[in-house]
């Protein structure tokens, strides 16, 4: 069965620098990868999803991610971080057919002004 | 506004209670699936339904059951509740089921609690 670890739990960083949040999966093909945001309160906003082709992936709010297959990784990046990107983020798998996503278990990002 | 409305957003019940969640899709959306988000097991995914029909089943009790009726909104009902239930559940919809999908949108969710 497919799994998704996102090895930090949370994360501190200052508005204005970079971000990067680890994601790494389990699957013995290459998946359907995403990235969600989900803000106290709300639902999930999905940031950006990798099926196939170009590695590196652009999203919504500034946000990339690169597939890395030998790593089994799919990290989510931003160049400079606002105080409105706080939230916690899940990466998540869909793998073996039927659209059931498996999520990690979330990065909260803090931003210091 | 996703365009996947949940209600209610909040529900306070009773142990031993039965509740009911509704979910309307994003129009053209055909698929519907059920999440349970809680502290101590996360994000779960509890039930498929694609056109009215099951379609993938995960780690839901045999409390719980659910439905997507003819205009495809969908029922998630919670039976004989128990405080460790409490949880907000999510409901998604996409277009398609298995090929062809593209992504889900996920509504604010239910936010459970049980006393």
């Amino acid at each position: 069965a497919q799994s998704v670890t996102q090895p930090d739990i949370h994360i501190t960083v200052s508005e204005g620098a970079s971000l990067e949040l680890r994601c790494n999966y389990s699957y013995g093909a290459t998946p359907y990868l995403f990235w969600y945001v989900q803000s106290p309160g709300q639902g999930l906003q999905l940031l950006l999803k990798y099926f196939s082709g170009d590695t590196l992936v652009q999203g919504i709010k500034g946000f990339e991610a690169e597939f890395k297959r030998s790593q089994s990784s799919f990290n989510l990046r931003k160049p400079s971080v606002h105080w409105s990107d706080a939230a916690e983020y899940f990466c998540a798998v869909e793998a073996g057919g039927g659209n059931k996503l498996t999520f990690g278990t979330g990065t909260q990002l803090k931003v210091e002004l | 506004d996703s365009g996947v409305t949940q209600t209610p957003k909040h529900l306070i019940t009773a142990t031993g209670q039965r509740v009911t969640l509704r979910c309307s899709p994003r129009s053209g959306d055909l698929s519907v699936y059920w999440y349970q988000q809680s502290l101590d097991q996360g994000l779960q995914f509890l039930i498929q339904y694609y056109n009215g029909e099951e379609r993938a089943k995960g780690n839901i009790l045999e409390r719980f059951s659910a439905q997507q009726f003819p205009d495809l909104h969908s029922e998630l009902n919670l039976s004989s509740l128990e405080l460790g239930d409490s949880a907000l559940y999510f409901c998604a919809s996409s277009k398609n089921s298995g090929t062809g999908y593209k992504g889900y949108t996920f509504g604010s969710g239910t936010r459970l609690t049980v006393v």
